[in-house]
């Protein structure tokens, strides 16, 4: 069936470090939607992208989503301690817009 | 408070127990979704509902599930004989109707704060 691959599972920056994460799906989605959760939290919504190669900023959160629509993006620049949390991607499939979800990379901030 | 409730928060219960969650999606939200999330993973798809009808089931979902919208508003998701391997957050999350035509926009999920559920 469809997956969607997200990698790193963890990273550990300094603060004021870059962090990104990357998502996969094994085909062609129909969007991609991102969410973060905050630790003990539920998944909050970020952004959608919709279009072929579209990039879209938020303050110092990049997302990027592949010219063949199967993988994205998201990088933050400059991490802040508000950053923490795991930064999930959720793919929709083609056919039915069901939404199929990464594993999460979770940031952490290094003391 | 406008947004998707749950209740209860945490849960404890007996191998072989049933348990029922309760959900209640944000107003004129058509769409209704359960998931499950373990440490570590993203959420899982359980099932959701367009108004009162169930669309969709995962196929991973056993028989001893089973969620119910009999009204189009709040749903129930009920886990018969509990197992330790149910232990998990329950997620459900709503969303409105989404946005047909050529942009294919997918609607936004809105989240509850989740169920806790540890089977002893």
């Amino acid at each position: 069936g469809q997956q969607v691959m997200q990698i790193p599972q963890y990273q550990h920056v300094q603060e004021g470090e870059d962090f990104t994460t990357y998502c996969n799906s094994s085909t062609t989605l129909s969007n991609i939607q991102w969410y973060k959760q905050r630790p003990g939290g539920h998944p909050v919504f970020l952004i959608q992208l919709v279009k072929s190669g579209e990039v879209k900023k938020q303050k110092r959160l990049t997302f990027q989503f592949g010219e063949a629509k199967k993988n994205s993006s998201l990088h933050i620049t400059a991490t802040q301690t508000t950053d923490v949390g795991t930064y999930f991607c959720a793919g929709a499939r083609s056919s039915n817009y069901q939404l199929i979800w990464g594993a999460g990379t979770k940031l952490i901030i290094k003391p | 408070d406008t947004g998707v409730s749950q209740d209860p928060r945490h849960k404890i219960t007996k191998r072989g127990q049933n348990v029922t969650f309760r959900c209640d999606p944000i107003s004129e939200h058509n769409r209704l979704y359960w998931y499950r999330q373990t440490l570590g993973q993203g959420p899982e798809f359980l099932t959701y509902f367009q108004n009162e009808a169930q669309l969709e089931k995962s196929r991973l979902l056993s028989d001893r599930f089973s969620a119910e919208r009999p009204k189009g508003s709040f749903s129930t998701l009920e886990i018969q004989r509990t197992e330790q391997g149910d232990s998990a957050m329950y997620l459900c999350a709503s969303s409105p109707n989404p946005r047909w035509g050529p942009k294919k926009a997918q609607e936004t999920q809105y989240f509850g704060p989740g169920t806790r559920l540890l089977v002893l």
